[in-house]
């Protein structure tokens, strides 16, 4: 298996525009996570799927960010409109059973720098 | 004061040495991850936790729910053990992972 696949891997934009951020989970898992991880803050956890329905988005930090599921094997972070702030690297993991007692498998990460 | 805490921050070892990065938490919780992050930044899930001990080629991880603490050791240490280890707990009255700030490891040759 390819493992969690996540691109781009670096992105570049300016403040104001859509950024999307694309993940593949492994085949047959049945959780999908996406956090942020940044020097001041560290690893958060933004938003997590079971079986492709949102559980918990109590880590989005505002109405600029959302997150879909459509199916098992895709999800999209979206910001609109981004903000220097937002600049980050985004990680996506996923797990074969859901909730956030299993381990997970973390995709290699989104480098978001917006200027 | 954060909920969960690790120790210490940086940490420098010889190759070979026996190697201890704690972690403690304030919370209930029902299961405690160790994460090691590469150099490169990528990150790696090494053990989940919710009771006892799990042992993983030379890494070894333990739990103490009472004491709310885990200790992630490395036997043996390597260079290429040099990376960032960070634990995560999940809090049981919340659908939601905390992080500790990471533990930034560096084996020398």
């Amino acid at each position: 298996d390819a493992g969690v696949i996540q691109s781009p891997r670096h992105e570049v934009t300016e403040m104001g525009q859509e950024v999307t951020l694309r993940c593949k989970p492994i085949s047959g898992h049945n959780s999908l996570f996406w956090y942020r991880q940044t020097m001041m803050r560290g690893l958060e956890l933004l938003i997590y799927f079971n079986n492709n329905v949102p559980i918990d988005d109590s880590g989005m930090p505002e109405d600029r960010f959302s997150a879909k599921m459509p199916n098992a094997s895709f999800s999209t972070l979206k910001i609109q409109p981004s903000e220097p702030r937002d600049s980050a690297v985004y990680f996506c993991a996923s797990s074969p059973t859901t909730g956030l007692g299993y381990e997970q498998y973390f995709g290699p990460g989104t480098r978001l720098t917006v200027t | 004061k954060n909920e969960v805490e690790q120790s210490p921050q940086n940490l420098t070892a010889q190759e070979g040495e026996f190697i201890t990065i704690n972690c403690s938490y304030s919370v209930g919780i029902s299961a405690l991850h160790w994460l090691q992050q590469h150099p490169g930044g990528g990150i790696v899930s090494l053990f989940m936790l919710s009771s006892g001990k799990k042992k993983h080629g030379r890494l070894i991880a333990t739990i103490n729910i009472q004491e709310k603490h885990s200790s992630l050791h490395i036997t043996a240490s390597h260079p290429r053990d040099s990376a960032v280890y960070i634990c995560a707990v999940k809090d049981t009255g919340r659908r939601a992972l905390t992080f500790g700030s990471g533990t930034r490891l560096q084996v020398q040759p």
